[in-house]
């Protein structure tokens, strides 16, 4: 069965610092794997995904995430943190569907 | 596109009542997908639809949900009688495809009082 781990409830980073979220996860095949941000009060926005080719993903907001087969991760990064960054971040794969979502990491950027 | 339509976007109602939240997907997407969020359970897949049709409902809580998809650009959720313990912040969400990205509405806080 599929399944994805986010480790960390929440992870505080001083702004320009570069950050980190992590993720995890277990499929029985080759997965899709996302990430997605939750700004409060609204719905989920989506980042970036992965689903094949280059191993390093860029999507918005000058985020990134590296997908590691051998460590079945899918890490959230970006260079410098902005104060802005504060939100709920998802992480979610697919192998069969539908579509799990971890259960989240709160982010906070510290001025 | 207007993106993922919710309705209401705030309820209030007292235990026992019926509510109805409602959706309009984005045009063109053949997947409809129900989400509950609270903060002890995290993100929920309550339900989700392929071209109008239930494809898995095991999401669902209990009897007092129902979810139906009339046409391809409405769906329901409705609880029934409603209680306390659903309230939550309700999430549509729509995706063109099963692999495709899933774009969320703005969500329906409940309370039931």
């Amino acid at each position: 069965a599929q399944s994805v781990a986010q480790p960390e409830d929440q992870v505080n980073v001083a702004e320009g610092n570069p950050l980190t979220v992590k993720c995890t996860y277990s499929v029985s095949g080759n997965p899709y794997l996302f990430w997605y941000v939750q700004y409060p009060n609204r719905g989920l926005q989506f980042l970036l995904k992965y689903i094949t080719g280059d191993n390093l993903v860029k999507g918005s907001y000058g985020f990134e995430a590296e997908f590691n087969k051998s460590q079945t991760s899918f890490h959230l990064k970006k260079p410098s943190a902005l104060v802005s960054d504060s939100a709920l971040y998802f992480c979610a794969v697919r192998d069969i569907y539908p579509v799990i979502f971890g259960k989240g990491t709160r982010l906070h950027i510290l001025p | 596109d207007a993106g993922v339509i919710q309705s209401p976007r705030h309820e209030v109602t007292e235990m026992g009542q019926e509510v109805t939240l409602r959706c309009k997907p984005i045009s063109g997407h053949d997947y409809l997908f129900w989400y509950r969020q609270t903060m002890m359970r995290g993100l929920e897949l309550l339900i989700y639809f392929n071209n109008n049709v239930p494809i898995d409902d095991s999401g669902m809580p209990e009897d007092r949900f129902s979810a139906k998809m009339p046409n391809a650009s409405f769906s329901t959720l409705k609880i029934q009688p409603s209680e306390p313990r659903d309230s939550a912040v309700y999430f549509c969400a729509s995706s063109r495809t099963g692999v495709e990205t899933q774009y969320f509405g703005p969500g329906t806080r409940l309370l039931v009082l």
